[in-house]
């Protein structure tokens, strides 16, 4: 599975959205990008996932560049219960090939 | 939907004794699971992938001796820490795949903490 990489840390002021990078410049074509976060003391919870369209659902946005070596997860209206650490994980869409390789992440902090 | 249990949510061990950890699936069926093992301030750790009626498959440095992994139904999975020691002291974590489900996303439970003395 390809490589992520993540900022370590974020802060991000209640009510306004939070952008959260991934680079994942090694990727390749039949992977998909998905996105965990896990609140401290918790199972990760699954967010979004895409190949290469852009995908939004009830609790975010997923932009993929065109060239796929990048993505951003969006969460329009941050809340203080979306302080947790977001995992960005590259994964092949075959069955058999469902591991999940957890990089360090992006430890978001909600400011009020 | 979509929601994995583990049972116990904590535990507390003396050293020398077994655990056993059960990771079900409450509204879907997974042929497929996984353990997961997070140390504190550390990312979660791939131990296994347990597959329905036959053997897990464990990632490299994982003892299977000492981490057995049952799946004898469709919504359970065990794991069983033989012999724990302190070191073994962890975040325990599953997730399944739901098999009904074209695509791949895993679903977690909500972890087991051990805690060996």
């Amino acid at each position: 599975d390809a490589k992520t990489t993540q900022p370590t840390s974020m802060d991000c002021a209640e009510g306004r959205a939070a952008n959260l990078p991934c680079n994942h410049s090694t990727i390749s074509g039949n992977e998909y990008v998905y996105w965990y976060r896990q609140i401290h003391s918790q199972g990760p919870q699954y967010i979004i996932h895409g190949l290469k369209n852009n995908e939004t659902n009830e609790m975010a946005s997923l932009i993929i560049t065109e060239d796929r070596k990048s993505s951003t997860l969006i969460l329009p209206h941050a809340t203080l219960r979306d302080t947790a650490v977001y995992y960005c994980i590259v994964r092949g869409s075959n069955f058999g090939n469902e591991k999940l390789t957890f990089g360090t992440g992006t430890r978001l902090t909600i400011i009020p | 939907g979509a929601v994995v249990s583990q049972h116990p949510s904590w535990v507390i061990c003396k050293s020398g004794t077994s655990v056993k950890i059960e990771c079900r699936s409450l509204d879907f069926q997974a042929t497929t699971m996984f353990w997961y093992r997070q140390f504190p301030k550390q990312s979660l750790m791939l131990m296994a992938t347990s597959n329905e009626g036959s053997k897990a498959t464990y990632e490299q440095g994982v003892e299977k001796d000492k981490f057995l992994i049952n799946h004898a139904s469709l919504t359970l999975s065990t794991l069983t820490v033989t012999s724990a020691h302190p070191e073994d002291s962890s975040f325990y974590i599953c997730s399944a795949r739901d098999q009904g489900r074209a695509s791949y996303e895993q679903y977690f439970g909500p972890g087991t903490r051990l805690t060996v003395t």
